[in-house]
């Protein structure tokens, strides 16, 4: 079955401090790849997103994500947080044949000292 | 200009009492979704209607029926409330075309069962 992994439950840093939140996904299909963030009492709203070309794509705030496909995985990252970071971070999958099935991770929360 | 609307975003309630969630898009999407964001912040999907037409259910008990009267609504009725229930409740939309899978969310309703 289709699942997502997240290895970090709580990341604390300092800022300025680089960041980088591991993500493993479980299906050798196609797929599309995304990062979604939750600040402290908002909804979820996409970060950036990755569905083919360029394994290397670029969001908002700074935020970049790498596709490995050897891997399975699609890390976040950024190389000098900010307080205002600090928010909950998922990573999800869908299968390029399955669009309508996102699956998501179990979250990774990112506290930033200020 | 709320892309995805829902109502209530709070709703406190007694165990065994039935309630509704409303959910309205105004992005013209295809694809309509329930999640479920438990207390440990893991999101798990409910339903999907693609076109009012139901395309997941993930093993969600019969207590929770969902109902999309046209492709811009999605509501969520929930019979016999358990504790269990309490969690926040995202409504989520998506194109249907172009096979993306982008999700749109809602800001969420928090539901408290006592």
């Amino acid at each position: 079955a289709q699942s997502v992994s997240q290895h970090n439950h709580h990341v604390i840093l300092s800022e300025a401090a680089s960041l980088e939140l591991g993500c493993n996904y479980s299906y050798g299909g196609t797929v599309n790849l995304f990062w979604y963030v939750q600040y402290p009492g908002q909804h979820l709203q996409l970060l950036l997103k990755y569905f083919s070309g360029d394994p290397l794509v670029k969001g908002i705030k700074g935020f970049e994500a790498e596709f490995i496909k050897s891997k399975f995985s699609f890390n976040l990252r950024k190389p000098s947080v900010q307080w205002s970071d600090t928010a909950e971070y998922f990573c999800a999958v869908n299968r390029r044949s399955s669009a309508s099935k996102i699956i998501f991770g179990s979250g990774t929360r990112l506290s930033i000292r200020p | 200009d709320t892309a995805v609307s829902q109502t209530p975003k709070y709703l406190v309630t007694q165990m065994g009492n039935d309630k509704s969630i409303k959910c309205e898009q105004n992005l013209g999407h295809d694809t309509m979704y329930w999640y479920k964001q438990d207390s440990k912040k893991f999101l798990k999907i409910m339903f999907s209607y693609n076109n009012k037409e139901l395309i997941i259910n993930e093993t969600v008990p019969n207590r929770f029926s969902p109902k999309s009267p046209d492709k811009a609504h999605l509501n969520l009725h929930i019979n016999s409330l358990e504790l269990g229930d309490s969690a926040v409740y995202f409504c989520a939309s998506s194109q249907k075309t172009g096979n993306t899978g982008e999700l749109f969310f809602g800001e969420g309703s928090r539901l408290t069962v006592l």
